[in-house]
């Protein structure tokens, strides 16, 4: 199985400033035929089911606010919140499906400093 | 408006069986993938498989193979996981989501609200 690691496991940061979040998988995640990272990232606010934000590595997911955005390519992925707002706190989670079983990583939970 | 429904919290025992459904609402059934996910408490996200309704093609993270079974009735547009032994390892939150195939990507869209299934003695 490939397994998704992510760092921090939470992250205190205040509102307007920029949060970034680490994401690595034990393997190669890019697909060389299409150059495609089958990664994605999740939001899951308390109580909620996750959310889809990001797709392809960097892909936003339609209704995504623009502030969110991911990078990263192989093993290493990273998603950027460059302002953070009050409705952001929520643990983020990456995702693989490049191969079965899908994979998540631990989580990083964002809160406000 | 599309919708996935899931049944109701379930408090069950050790060794009960258990089948949980997820109802479609506002798209048809049969054209998108259902996926199911696990959710213990305060903890991360399980993939444990997906099924195509138009045909029960289904596929397991090796994980739930055997433990669980997913299955769906498009006549009534409901996916279903079910359990036929249950352990105490097995309460969690469970959501079904409904997934499209396109391009090597099985996307999610919608998902349920999930089902909390609670086994103790």
């Amino acid at each position: 199985d490939i397994v998704m690691t992510q760092s921090p496991d939470s992250l205190a940061v205040s509102l307007g400033e920029r949060a970034t979040l680490s994401c690595k998988s034990s393997q190669t995640i890019l697909y060389s035929s299409s150059k495609k990272n089958y990664l994605s990232w999740y939001q899951q606010k308390l109580g909620q089911p996750p959310k889809l934000l990001i797709y392809w590595a960097s892909t936003r997911e339609s209704g995504v606010p623009d502030r969110f955005s991911g990078s990263g390519s192989g093993t290493d992925f990273t998603l950027t919140i460059s302002s953070l707002q009050a409705e952001d706190v929520a643990v983020y989670y990456c995702h693989q499906y490049y191969s079965v079983p899908w994979t998540f990583g631990q989580g990083t939970k964002v809160e406000i400093k | 408006e599309v919708q996935l429904v899931q049944s109701g919290a379930e408090v069950k025992k050790p060794g009960e069986s258990l089948k949980i459904s997820c109802k479609g609402f506002g798209y048809n059934f049969t054209n998108y993938w259902i996926g199911w996910v696990r959710q213990k408490s305060g903890k991360g996200l399980e993939w444990m498989g997906i099924i195509y309704p138009g045909d029960s093609h289904s596929r397991y993270s090796p994980s739930f193979e055997g433990q669980v079974t997913i299955s769906a009735d498009k006549s009534i547009n409901t996916a279903y996981l079910q359990w036929s032994s249950l352990k105490a390892s097995d309460t969690a939150i469970y959501y079904c989501a409904r997934y499209t195939y396109n391009n090597g990507y099985y996307k999610d869209d919608y998902w349920g609200q999930g089902t909390l299934v609670t086994v103790s003695s």
